[in-house]
């Protein structure tokens, strides 16, 4: 089974930067690996597939990069809409798929 | 506009069963993977279950196998969940979610918002 670790677990940030989060598998994945938006009490929302392509009506400023186990999600200027918890996901060695643990987005 | 809508949900004794469905509109149903996915309260996202877009191959996780069991009828665009031997660690938020394709391409682009199931006495 493929062990993700997500980091970090909580991160705080004023509008307007630049956030970076990160994902690491524990065996290679290839480029089969998503990121994941989860807005409080609303469903995940796709951001990223393939590790680094926009998923249909993703806005820009959220990138993703990465190949192999480590992986980053970047959003180039945080808007306040940001604030979610974001999900990172392999599928490239299965079953099982697996997610991360999630990372905490919250606005200074 | 893909829609899914899950239903099934509500409290069960431990050691009891619950059968979830989830409707899907929007797309062609039968041409997709589809997952189940879990989320304890105040918790992450944990895969349960998937079926390929023809319902012949199935995967569980170890925490469900042999107490739950994945099925669809794609004559009637909907997707199922049969849960048995229910225990308190059992007691998430369910969604479905569409793939992007096959069992191979698990990145999961449409969800459902999910229905309740909790475990207790």
């Amino acid at each position: 089974e493929i062990v993700m670790t997500q980091s970090p677990a909580t991160l705080s940030v004023s509008p307007g930067e630049r956030v970076t989060l990160s994902c690491r598998t524990s065996q290679s994945v290839g480029n089969n690996f998503a990121w994941y938006q989860q807005k409080p009490g609303q469903a995940p929302r796709l951001l990223i597939y393939g590790a680094s392509t926009r998923a249909t009506g993703i806005p820009a400023r959220f990138s993703g990069s990465g190949s192999g186990t480590e992986f980053t999600l970047s959003i180039s200027s945080l808007q306040s809409e940001d604030l979610a918890v974001y999900f990172c996901q392999q599928y490239g060695y299965w079953p099982p798929w697996t997610f991360g643990q999630g990372t905490k987005v919250e606005i200074k | 506009e893909v829609q899914l809508l899950e239903s099934g949900g509500g409290l069960v004794q431990p050691g009891g069963s619950l059968r979830l469905s989830c409707a899907v509109s929007g797309v062609t149903f039968s041409s997709y993977a589809m997952t189940w996915v879990r989320q304890a309260p105040g918790k992450g996202l944990e895969w349960v279950s998937s079926i390929s877009g023809s319902g012949v191959s199935t995967y569980y996780s170890d925490s469900v196998k042999g107490r739950f069991t994945m099925s669809r009828d794609n004559s009637k665009n909907t997707l199922y969940l049969q849960m048995s031997s229910l225990r308190a660690d059992d007691t998430a938020v369910y969604s479905c979610a569409k793939a992007l394709g096959a069992l191979s391409q698990m990145g999961l682009d449409s969800w459902g918002q999910g229905t309740l199931v909790t475990v207790s006495s």
